[in-house]
């Protein structure tokens, strides 16, 4: 069966902390990956897309995606309270016609 | 300017009734989705729509039916609307070309009630 999983948390770093969330999913075909942010009753919010194999840096955000071993993961450095949120790691499954197939998502505290 | 835009924000209604939920894009993108948030929060995708095919989740009932009068636009017409399709439905956006698909953008969501 074709699916994402993540930690549902919730995760809790203290500001200034790096928070690390993990994404794992089942198709070793999957072509793209995103991480959404989703602030409790708003939509979801693109922070971070990756395509290729390695590290994609965007400010204090860093996705890591590792076909190989089916994984993809956010990094947030130096966390900020208003990070406090359910990230959502989203994948083009291969099969899924394009459409996003997300994980439950991690929902993330971050602590003065 | 809001680039993806969906009416009502909140629509409570009765079983049994039909109702319309509306989307628009001015983003310029070919592709449009419908999902589905449950009270878990679990994020599902419905349909999605270009010009050239719709493409539907088989667990959707057919009691969902997506309409699309352009490009820009993309509706959810539901019928005989039951207690279990209250959740928050959001519309998304993006661009889909030679097989390569690329991120995709949300609207602010519809909140349905049904009571």
């Amino acid at each position: 069966q074709k699916e994402v999983e993540q930690n549902s948390g919730p995760l809790s770093v203290p500001e200034g902390a790096i928070a690390s969330l993990n994404c794992t999913y089942s198709d070793r075909g999957s072509q793209s990956f995103f991480w959404y942010r989703q602030y409790s009753g708003k939509s979801p919010e693109l922070i971070m897309f990756i395509y290729s194999n390695g590290d994609k840096e965007d400010g204090r955000f860093t996705a890591q995606l590792n076909k190989a071993s089916q994984y993809v993961s956010l990094l947030i450095r130096d966390s900020q309270p208003s990070d406090s949120a359910t990230y959502l790691c989203a994948v083009n499954l291969r099969g899924s016609q394009g459409n996003l197939i997300f994980g439950k998502g991690t929902k993330l505290s971050v602590k003065p | 300017d809001t680039a993806v835009s969906q009416t009502p924000k909140y629509l409570v209604t009765q079983m049994g009734n039909d109702k319309s939920i509306k989307c628009e894009q001015n983003l310029g993108h070919d592709t449009m989705y419908w999902y589905k948030q449950d009270s878990k929060k679990f994020l599902k995708i419905m349909f999605s729509y270009n010009n050239k095919e719709l493409i539907i989740n088989e667990t959707v009932p057919n009691r969902f039916s997506p309409k699309s009068p352009d490009k820009a636009h993309l509706n959810l017409h539901i019928n005989s609307l039951e207690l279990g399709d209250s959740a928050v439905y959001f519309c998304a956006s993006s661009h889909r070309t030679g097989g390569s698909f690329y991120e995709q953008y949300f609207g602010p969501g519809t909140r349905l009630t049904v009571t």
